[in-house]
């Protein structure tokens, strides 16, 4: 079964200090990874996936098959990127075909 | 916001009844799942429906049941059998057939207190 796993509970930088929120993952076939963001009193909503390979927000993830990582980034963090964020993972092919395994979450605060 | 809603936004129940959320979408998408969201554990998937009248339990179904009657609608039932059922319940739709440009919409959720 695939499994994501988010070390980090919480993450606290300070503006315009770079940021990374790690997302390891164990799947045996080809994963589709996807990083989705929660801002206060707002839907989770999705925030970029790996097959896009783009930038979003300033935000990028590199998917690192040889280390099983999707690593989320950005080179200078805002305030209003404090939000949780979640990596998820979906399998390609099956019966759980589109189904989303999440990780646990990571709380992101970015300090003034 | 409009997509999906879900109701109520909060729902107090005593211990030993079952409750109904209700999760509704005009997004006309084909596929609708159920989340729980724990501090800590991050998003467990309940139920997922692929498409009316079908759906498929997904890594914590026990003590809930589902229905997809209807392609707008997926209600979920909390049952007595539930043992921990207070947490914040997520509603979320995505096209049919997964994929990686496939994203899922979420609703705004819905609070349960078991009292």
């Amino acid at each position: 079964a695939q499994r994501v796993t988010q070390p980090e509970k919480l993450l606290s930088v300070f503006k315009g200090a770079p940021v990374e929120l790690k997302c390891n993952y164990s799947y045996s076939g080809s994963p589709e990874l996807f990083w989705y963001v929660q801002y206060s009193r707002q839907r989770l909503q999705l925030l970029l996936r790996h097959i896009s390979r783009e930038s979003i927000k300033g935000f990028t993830a590199d998917l690192n098959k040889g280390e099983t990582s999707f690593h989320l980034k950005k080179p200078f963090a805002q305030e209003e990127d404090s939000a949780m964020y979640y990596c998820a993972l979906s399998v390609a092919g099956g019966t759980s075909y589109g189904k989303l395994t999440f990780g646990q979450g990571t709380i992101l605060t970015v300090h003034p | 916001d409009g997509g999906i809603t879900q109701s109520p936004k909060y729902l107090f129940r005593k211990e030993g009844q079952n409750v109904t959320l209700s999760c509704e979408q005009n997004l006309n998408h084909d596929a609708m799942y159920w989340y729980r969201q724990d501090p800590g554990q991050g998003l467990r998937l309940i139920y997922y429906s692929q498409i009316v009248n079908d759906f498929q339990k997904g890594d914590i179904a026990e003590g809930y049941s589902v229905s997809r009657e209807k392609k707008e609608s997926f209600p979920l039932t909390v049952t007595s059998a539930q043992k921990n059922p207070t947490a914040f319940y997520l509603c979320a739709s995505s096209s049919r057939g997964g994929g990686p440009l496939n994203e899922q919409f979420f609703g705004p959720g819905t609070r349960l207190t078991v009292l």
